[in-house]
């Protein structure tokens, strides 16, 4: 079946640093990826998206790299602040056009030292 | 998050009673869902909704019922709560599929002791 993994459950960087967060798919049909944030005692919160048809996408300090010769994709955080400080998750939608449901991988802890 | 709430935010009940948790939305979007999350398993889909009284079963559906007689309601029941469902429980709308995913509630802590 199809899955969404990531690499290292835990990443501890200092801040300032660049955060690099790792995930892999399984399905190599997959065409949109979403990477969310959550934050403790909050819902995920969406942070970039990034269609097959690309290859990086740039947001405000996030950029994101898809590889799909290697079914792999990275959110790179620049600058990491310690308000990054979250669990993220990358996602993709299943199901087509019936539902669009999302599978979740199972999660970055991201920790910035001061 | 604006727009969709969970209700409610904290609750504890007995093994064997039946709970029901709430998700409102005031985005009149079409699609909604339940997720729960737990430690080693990330989020997973329980049921999900693609309009008023259309639900169908996610990953983890057994021991839930869903039901969504409003566009702006989804209710998820536990007919008959045990340890196993004790888990954070995530509700989610999306206005259509694949549009930069969902939005989701502030989730509902449910233990069941």
């Amino acid at each position: 079946g199809e899955s969404v993994g990531l690499h290292l459950p835990t990443l501890s960087v200092q801040e300032g640093d660049n955060s690099i967060i790792n995930c892999a798919y399984s399905n190599s049909a997959s065409d949109y990826f979403i990477w969310y944030k959550q934050e403790s005692g909050k819902g995920p919160q969406f942070i970039i998206d990034i269609r097959s048809n690309m290859d990086k996408r740039q947001g405000q300090r996030v950029t994101v790299l898809l590889n799909k010769t290697v079914k792999h994709l990275s959110l790179q955080i620049a600058a990491t602040q310690p308000g990054d400080s979250a669990v993220y998750f990358c996602a993709e939608p299943i199901g087509g056009n019936q539902g669009g449901k999302l599978i979740f991988g199972q999660g970055t802890e991201l920790s910035v030292k001061p | 998050d604006a727009g969709i709430t969970q209700s409610p935010r904290h609750k504890v009940t007995e093994t064997g009673t039946p709970v029901t948790l709430r998700c409102h939305q005031t985005e009149n979007h079409r699609y909604m869902y339940w997720y729960r999350q737990d430690p080693g398993h990330g989020l997973r889909l329980i049921h999900y909704s693609y309009g008023v009284k259309d639900t169908d079963k996610g990953e983890v559906s057994d021991g839930y019922s869903v039901s969504r007689s409003k566009t702006e309601d989804f209710l998820l029941t536990l007919e008959s709560a045990t340890s196993s469902q004790t888990s954070v429980y995530f509700c989610a709308i999306s206005e259509s599929t694949g549009v930069h995913g969902y939005t989701f509630g502030s989730g509902t802590r449910l233990t069941v002791v």
